[in-house]
């Protein structure tokens, strides 16, 4: 059963450009939403979180934005850099727990 | 600080082997977790340990055993290693509460002959 879904195991998108990582959960009781990317061969490093309460949290060029009622969340990155070519998890936790992670999403910026 | 540290990188296992990852943190995290990333499935949570002494299974434990008997160590045992143990192993910490101070080591990738 899987809580988190990432539905697009791949994405390309052209430098400058918007990304738009989308990520659906199941469980009501998550309360905390996470992205994380990861490099090859590099562990997988916090991006960007949001809290149930909020519908939208920015850092830069990074933007979450959640949809409690459609158990929906997505990450915008704009404008797209080729740095930000790795794969990116969505993970949620209820109550500060564990942390349930998605398939991830691999993002390839092309030049 | 090293923050989160794995050892060893790589590993290869025959069927039925033992052996121990070994993850070692210096942030005084009283969580640590191990998880493995498989082709699709994202990272599966194996075992995690919310401070020394204290242990519990995660989604995918069978096969696997921890302990805690610091706060800075927390190794991983596999008893009898089978080919679906193949995998990339990553062991994180955090402090309790605070869910996006997960930092992960850089993996152990593993494969069973």
């Amino acid at each position: 059963d899987q809580q988190v879904k990432q539905n697009s195991p791949s994405l390309s998108v052209q430098e400058g450009r918007i990304s738009i990582l989308n990520c659906d959960y199941t469980n009501s009781m998550f309360d905390y939403f996470l992205w994380y990317k990861k490099y090859p061969a590099e562990g997988p490093t916090f991006l960007i979180s949001i809290s149930s309460i909020k519908d939208k949290n920015e850092d830069g060029r990074f933007t979450v934005f959640l949809n409690k009622s459609a158990k929906h969340l997505s990450l915008h990155i704009v404008p797209s850099q080729p740095g930000d070519s790795a794969v990116y998890f969505c993970a949620a936790s209820a109550g500060a727990q564990k942390l349930v992670f998605g398939q991830g999403t691999r993002l390839t910026i092309n030049p | 600080n090293a923050g989160v540290t794995q050892t060893p990188k790589f590993q290869v296992l025959k069927t039925g082997q033992s052996m121990t990852l070994q993850c070692a943190q210096d942030m005084n995290h009283e969580y640590m977790s191990w998880y493995r990333q498989d082709p699709g499935m994202g990272l599966r949570l194996i075992h995690y340990s919310v401070g020394a002494g204290i242990t519990d299974q995660g989604e995918v434990p069978n096969g696997y055993n921890v302990s805690r008997s610091t706060t800075e160590d927390f190794p991983l045992r596999l008893l009898s290693a089978a080919p679906s143990q193949t995998s990339v192993y990553f062991c994180a910490s955090r402090r309790p509460g605070l869910a996006d101070t997960q930092y992960f080591g850089p993996g152990t990738r593993l494969t069973v002959l």
